[in-house]
């Protein structure tokens, strides 16, 4: 069955420490993937995407993302985390744009 | 930049009644959808629209039905709300094959 799994139900970090989100996905073949954030009480808003090409995809809020597609695997990071970045994080998959999967999400707390 | 917006931030209601969330975008989207989001449980789609008047099943439909009559706009209805109905509720919108887009949620409390 096709799935997509965070294994990190919340993270805590010190601000200015770097940042690793996991996700890993089940499908038969390479979905496009996507990470969005949503800070309490907001809808989701994208970071990044990956449909095709380098596999290391930069995106907003200085997030990047790299797929690798022998571990199945599309990890967020970020080098420094701020304050500002304490949100939940969901990793999403899709075959086509009508059949999006989303993880359970990971929820970052960041110690000042 | 891309508008979703949802009718209600928050509704408070009961048991039995019927319920009806509104979503309006305003790029002109083929695409529309409905999730729901509960804790632990990340999002799972109700319906999805990909035309006016058209209407797909999403993992979750029971106990939902939807209405696309206008291209802008996509609710969302619960015939008769129950208490494990109590949610956060997304919507979004998309062209065919691109990103989605999500609008503010709104969040359900059925008593």
């Amino acid at each position: 069955a096709q799935s997509v799994t965070q294994p990190d139900i919340h993270i805590t970090v010190s601000e200015g420490a770097s940042l690793e989100l996991r996700c890993n996905y089940s499908y038969g073949a390479t979905p496009y993937l996507f990470w969005y954030v949503q800070s309490p009480g907001q809808g989701l808003q994208l970071l990044l995407k990956y449909f095709s090409g380098d596999t290391l995809v930069q995106g907003i809020k200085g997030f990047e993302a790299e797929f690798k597609r022998s571990q199945s695997s599309f990890n967020l990071r970020k080098p420094s985390v701020h304050w500002s970045d304490a949100a939940e994080y969901f990793c999403a998959v899709a075959i086509n744009n009508n059949d999006m999967r989303f993880g359970a999400g990971t929820r970052l707390t960041v110690k000042p | 930049d891309v508008k979703v917006t949802q009718s209600s931030r928050y509704l408070v209601k009961r048991t039995g009644e019927k319920v009806f969330l509104e979503c309006v975008q305003d790029m002109d989207h083929e695409n529309m959808f409905w999730y729901r989001q509960d804790p632990g449980l990340g999002l799972r789609l109700i319906y999805f629209s990909y035309d006016v008047k058209m209407k797909e099943k999403g993992d979750i439909p029971e106990g939902y039905s939807v209405s696309r009559e206008k291209k802008e706009r996509f609710s969302l209805i619960l015939e008769s709300a129950s208490t494990n109905q109590t949610s956060m509720y997304l919507c979004a919108s998309s062209r065919k094959g691109e990103t989605q887009y999500f609008g503010p949620g709104t969040r359900l409390l059925v008593l």
